[in-house]
């Protein structure tokens, strides 16, 4: 069965610190989508990065990077040097045919 | 573009009446459609899913239902609302080609009194 594992309830820092958001899933699929998806207080789920299993190169979009490693079946997620408003809810996400598998959600609370 | 519309934004409702809330997609055509309930501080809870007009999947029995009267709209509804029913709707879309990821609305933010 699918099933993703975010180990990290909540995660408090101090603005302009490094934070890594932990994400890593089990499937027995050969081909899958990996996601992240950011929901700040408002609600409204936001899409940020999807992934496939033949693409492992990491990923940087600005402060974003990600880690995609099968060996360990992870999918890391990192923002440098964070700022007030990364604070919010991060989901991690796998595929399931026309469904996804979520992650229990990791809070996020940056300090100024 | 796409954009998903979802209304009302929030919603407070006394136990045992009838709830309905609409979910509307612009710019794609044939869209899966889906509902989520999240209740506080909790993770995403699949609802229903709609993979076509007239086609719902349940994902949990429950005391809700769902329906797609049209291609691009997704409505869910209750005969009867229970306190186990506050929390916060979301609506989202996909395209049909698998694994695109899902794009979600605002959401909408029942509290059931």
């Amino acid at each position: 069965a699918q099933k993703v594992t975010q180990a990290q309830t909540e995660i408090s820092v101090v603005e302009k610190e490094d934070v890594t958001l932990d994400c890593v899933y089990e499937t027995r699929d050969t081909t899958y989508y990996l996601f992240w998806y950011k929901q700040p207080p408002s609600g409204e789920l936001v899409f940020l990065i999807r992934r496939n299993s033949f693409d492992e190169q990491n990923e940087i979009s600005g402060r974003y990077s990600w880690n995609f490693q099968k060996s360990t079946s992870s999918f890391n997620f990192t923002i440098t040097a964070s700022q007030v408003v990364d604070s919010a809810v991060y989901f991690c996400a796998l595929s399931r045919s026309e469904k996804l598998v979520f992650g229990k959600g990791t809070k996020l609370t940056v300090n100024p | 573009s796409q954009t998903i519309h979802q209304w009302p934004a929030t919603l407070v409702q006394p136990v045992g009446s009838p709830l309905s809330l609409e979910c509307t997609v612009e710019g794609t055509s044939n869209p899966n459609l889906y509902w989520y309930r999240q209740a506080a501080g909790r993770g995403l809870q699949l609802l229903f899913y709609s993979v076509g007009i007239g086609q719902i999947s349940s994902e949990v029995p429950q005391n809700l239902s769902a329906s797609r009267p049209q291609d691009r709209q997704f409505i869910l509804s209750s005969k009867k609302l229970l306190l186990s029913d506050s929390g916060f709707y979301l609506c989202a879309w996909s395209p049909l080609v698998e694994a695109w990821g899902q794009f979600f609305g605002p959401g909408t933010r029942l509290t059931v009194l």
